[in-house]
C-alpha cells in the first residue's frame, strides 16, 4: 500500500524558514517523480514544485523560485521541501504527491499524503 | 485567478447527471496536454479520479467519466450519490509556465 506522510509544518514568522518532509513507502521511491502541491485557506489546489525520479531535474512555480528548494533522499525514501523567505501568502496545507505518466508534461498525481499545515504569521 | 477555469459550484439531485467544465488555453489543454481530475474532501488527501483525459484508476466507479475537446475538458458524474459531495479539480501542464496547473475547483452539492 502506497503511503505518503508529510511532516515539518508549523507556525513561522514572516521571513522565516521551514523544512517539510514526506516519508514514502509501499512503492519504489527512486522510480518515480514527486511533487509538492499546496492549498491556501479557502483556495484551490496549487502546484508548487516537482522533482524527477533521479533528482536531476527540479521544477518550480514562479512565485516560489529562488525561495523554495525541493530535494529527495533515495536511502531514506523521503522527499523534502525547504521553504525560505516565507510570506503570509505561503500559508497553506502542503501535500506531497507521487507523479505518474510519461512524458513529464503528462504527469498526474496518483497518490497524495494527508498534508502538513504551514502558517506564516507574526 | 487559476490558469484553468472551472465553475465554482454545480448541484444536482441524487441519481441525476452533472458535468464540470475545465477551460484552458492554447498553452495547456489546447496544446494537446492531457487533463486529469481529482476529488477532494476538506481535511483529506486528494484522490485521483480520471487520468489521461478519460481513464479511470482501479476502484473509481464508472459513474465518473472524462472527455476533452479543443481547449476544454469535462468531468461527468452520472447517478449522483450523496457521497459524491466534494470539491473537484482539473489539472494539466502549461508550456508557457513550464509547470503543472490546476483549475480553481468546483464544489459539487447533492440536493
Amino acid at each position: 500500500e502506497v503511503q505518503l506522510v508529510e511532516s515539518g509544518g508549523g507556525l513561522v514568522q514572516p521571513g522565516g524558514s521551514l523544512r517539510l518532509s514526506c516519508a514514502a513507502s509501499g512503492f519504489i521511491f527512486s522510480g518515480y517523480a514527486m511533487s509538492w502541491v499546496r492549498q491556501a485557506p479557502g483556495k484551490g489546489l496549487e502546484w508548487v514544485s516537482g522533482i524527477s525520479d533521479t533528482g536531476a531535474g527540479t521544477y518550480y512555480q514562479d512565485s516560489v523560485k529562488g525561495r523554495f528548494t525541493i530535494s529527495r533522499d533515495k536511502s531514506k525514501s523521503t522527499l523534502y521541501l525547504q521553504l525560505n523567505s516565507l510570506t503570509a501568502e505561503d500559508t497553506a496545507v502542503y501535500y506531497c504527491a507521487k507523479a505518474q505518466g510519461h512524458p513529464t508534461a503528462a504527469y498526474y498525481f496518483d497518490f497524495w499524503g494527508q498534508g502538513t499545515l504551514v502558517t506564516v504569521s507574526s | 485567478q487559476s490558469v484553468l477555469t472551472q465553475p465554482p459550484s454545480v448541484s444536482g439531485a441524487p441519481g441525476q447527471r452533472v458535468t464540470i467544465s475545465c477551460t484552458g488555453t492554447s498553452s495547456n489543454i489546447g496544446a494537446g496536454y492531457d487533463v486529469h481530475w481529482y476529488q477532494h474532501l476538506p481535511g483529506t488527501a486528494p484522490k485521483l479520479l480520471i487520468y489521461g483525459n478519460n481513464n479511470r484508476p482501479s476502484g473509481v466507479p464508472d459513474r465518473f467519466s472524462g472527455s476533452k475537446s479543443g481547449t476544454s475538458a469535462s468531468l461527468a458524474i452520472t447517478g449522483l450519490q450523496p457521497e459524491d459531495e466534494a470539491d473537484f479539480y482539473c489539472q494539466s501542464f502549461d508550456s508557457s509556465l513550464s509547470g503543472w496547473v490546476f483549475g480553481g475547483g468546483t464544489k459539487v452539492t447533492v440536493l
